[in-house]
């Protein structure tokens, strides 16, 4: 059973710019759910998506956009950079809606200058 | 709203001493708590849950939490700690959807560093 895999590990980007962040949901996983993690901060919840459609948002603009796909894996694109942007984007998955455990990847640090 | 508090940013243990972390909670309903721990430069990674059921939950790696509803509290709780117990540690609570349903979003506290000394 393969775990979560992110990628890329690593981003830097001029603030303005357009990022897409790219998750690989464990194997049978039809939930994924994509966290913002602010240095210091505990992960604050972006959106989650099931069987792809969006099932649940946090408090985040509409400049940050999700897509998930018929295999599960999932994409996060943020535009319009801003530096605040800057942070550990994890992207969790689970085997089922309102299961209990979730499973996350080691994340994208992302970078705005 | 549902939320947790972790009220120390770093709890300091000798190797071999017993361990806790602790967290309180505030929900509407019945709670689904857990603890994740997270490496440096890694996701985070589950350790325990209450859902339901006996207040002592064992988890991964000789890890327990004790649910206590008076108290509203969840502690991480560990008999003898070790260095490679060094990490930082969240506590969380699973929140309700908009209308009562199912949801995998988990609302995290603002973690705690446990140092483990050799």
């Amino acid at each position: 059973e393969t775990g979560v895999t992110q990628s890329p590990t690593h981003l830097i980007k001029t603030r303005g710019q357009q990022v897409t962040l790219r998750c690989s949901s464990q194997s049978g996983h039809n939930t994924v759910s994509w966290y913002q993690q602010a240095l210091g901060q505990g992960p604050q919840f972006i959106f989650q998506y099931y069987r792809e459609e969006e099932n649940g948002r946090g408090n985040f603009p509409p400049r940050f956009s999700g897509l998930q796909f018929p295999n599960y894996s999932s994409e996060l694109n943020v535009n319009a950079l801003e530096l605040d942007d800057s942070a550990l984007y994890l992207c969790a998955s689970s085997l089922v809606l309102g299961d209990y455990e979730q499973y996350f990847g080691p994340g994208t640090r992302l970078t705005v200058t | 709203a549902q939320s947790v508090a972790q009220p120390e940013d770093q709890v300091n243990v000798a190797e071999g001493n017993p361990l806790t972390v602790k967290c309180t909670y505030s929900v509407s309903g019945n709670p689904y708590l857990f603890w994740y721990v997270q490496y440096p430069n890694r996701g985070l990674q589950f350790l325990l849950k209450y859902i339901t059921g006996d207040n002592l939950v064992k988890g991964s790696y000789g890890f327990e939490a004790e649910f206590n509803k008076s108290q509203t509290s969840f502690h991480l709780k560990k008999p003898s700690a070790l260095v490679s117990d060094s990490a930082l540690y969240f506590c969380a609570v699973r929140d309700m959807g908009k209308y009562g349903g199912a949801t995998n979003k988990l609302i995290f506290g603002t973690g705690t560093l446990l140092a483990v000394q050799p």
